[in-house]
């Protein structure tokens, strides 16, 4: 769905915290989700965030939710190689869901 | 957790020819269940919504006779890609869930079809 935009690319340094931004144009969703996807391999839900929530957390995962400004991000904390990846930004409807362009994650040793 | 399965995992096939792409709820039953399509370097786009029992529903600009899915028993739906040109080579991903709740939709492992 073109109504879910992402930045394509982000490049940090291991150990530095990494933001990645999405934004969305329909707001009807309940969730709003994050996945990862790494080379050749299907999709890995991290987290998801409830839409009438602000913010949500989860271990190094941080999720925050602008409804205002209809703008969701996830912030990794202590960034490591292995996060290397694209992560998808994805809202549903009733299980249909759709998705941001991906945002390669590429993190430096 | 649920597990939803694809097979084959990569797939090579000429033009002109058909491949059947298979996708199994292992452990749920699923009467719904949603085939994806993900261009290199591109987005997943959801392509249809596969209905145990009845036909497939396709999203604008989805050929529905090109994608022939059959969603025969409810933890098996088959995306059939017919008379396959070099166009269509990509990464297939389909879905299953077991409710509505945010962690009840799981996707598979895709497959990767290249048509030469």
């Amino acid at each position: 769905g073109e109504d879910v935009e992402q930045s394509l690319f982000l490049s940090v340094r291991e150990g530095d915290s990494s933001v990645i931004n999405c934004t969305y144009t329909d707001s009807s969703s309940t969730y709003l989700y994050w996945y990862k996807q790494e080379p050749g391999a299907g999709l890995q839900l991290l987290t998801y965030i409830f839409s009438n929530m602000d913010m949500k957390q989860d271990q190094r995962l941080t999720v925050l939710l602008n409804k205002k400004d209809k703008h969701l991000s996830l912030r990794i904390a202590d960034t490591q190689t292995g996060d290397s990846a694209i992560y998808f930004c994805a809202r549903d409807n009733f299980n249909k869901f759709y998705f941001g362009s991906g945002t390669k994650l590429n993190v430096k040793p | 957790g649920a597990v939803v399965s694809q097979h084959p995992s990569r797939v090579i096939c000429k033009s002109g020819t058909s491949v059947k792409i298979e996708c199994r709820s292992l452990d749920f039953q699923a009467t719904t269940m949603f085939w994806y399509r993900q261009f290199p370097k591109k987005s997943l786009m959801l392509m249809a919504t596969s209905n145990e029992g009845s036909k497939a529903t396709y999203e604008q600009g989805v050929e529905k006779d090109k994608f022939l899915i059959n969603h025969a028993s409810l933890t098996l739906s088959t995306l059939t890609v017919t008379s396959a040109h070099p166009e269509d080579s990509s990464f297939y991903i389909c879905s299953a869930g077991q409710g509505t709740s945010a962690d009840t939709q799981y996707f598979g492992p895709g497959t990767r079809l290249t048509v030469l």
